[in-house]
């Protein structure tokens, strides 16, 4: 079946440096992929999403390419702020017609000032 | 400008009790979906809806039911709670067609003692 796989955490980063969060996925055909982020007592925000080969989601500063060939969307932002600690989900959507989300288990990140 | 709004959005139950979660979404959407979020393991789907009248099993749906007679609302049932479903639960919500994003409640979190 459906899966993704993103990198464990914590990360913790200081104000304005580099943000790396790795995802891959295994899935048939052509899935839908998408960074969630969920703020502390929040549900989860769509951050960006990619439908197919070698297109990049962007939102906020944050950036993913949906690389196929290595079955990967992983997750960058060039110069991170505090207001950025948050929880972040690489999730995939397959092609059947129920949509249903496949989620990795989550990446914890903090900013510090 | 609600969105999904679920309800409660915290509760305490004893072993054995019942209740019942309700999510309710005003964007018309087709589909919704319960998930549970418990540490390292990011979301799983309970279960979900493609239309009014219609639910299907996800992938944690034992000790759970639901129901969707409404098109805006879905519940979601624990008939006789335990300690293991102590979690914070999300409902989301999506529109047809392919490539559309889950809009997600804010939570509830549920603790079963």
């Amino acid at each position: 079946g459906d899966s993704v796989t993103q990198m464990e955490g914590p990360v913790t980063l200081s104000e304005e440096a580099f943000l790396t969060i790795n995802c891959t996925y295994t899935a048939t055909g052509y899935p839908s992929l998408f960074w969630y982020v969920q703020y502390p007592g929040e549900g989860l925000q769509l951050l960006l999403k990619a439908t197919k080969a070698d297109d990049k989601g962007s939102n906020k500063g944050f950036e993913a390419t949906y690389r196929k060939e290595t079955t990967s969307f992983h997750l960058e932002k060039g110069s991170v702020q505090v207001s950025d600690s948050a929880v972040y989900f690489c999730a995939l959507s397959g092609e059947m017609g129920d949509y249903k989300l496949s989620f990795g288990a989550g990446t914890t990140v903090t900013v510090r000032a | 400008n609600a969105g999904v709004t679920q309800t409660p959005k915290f509760r305490v139950l004893k072993t054995g009790q019942s209740m019942t979660l309700l999510c309710a979404q005003d964007m018309n959407h087709e589909y919704m979906y319960w998930y549970r979020q418990d540490p390292g393991m990011g979301l799983r789907l309970i279960h979900y809806s493609v239309g009014e009248g219609t639910t299907a099993k996800g992938e944690v749906p034992d000790g759970y039911n639901v129901s969707r007679l409404k098109k805006q609302n879905f519940l979601l049932g624990l008939e006789s709670a335990a300690p293991s479903q102590t979690s914070v639960y999300f409902c989301a919500s999506r529109r047809t067609g392919g490539n559309q994003p889950q809009h997600f409640g804010d939570g509830t979190r549920l603790s079963i003692l």
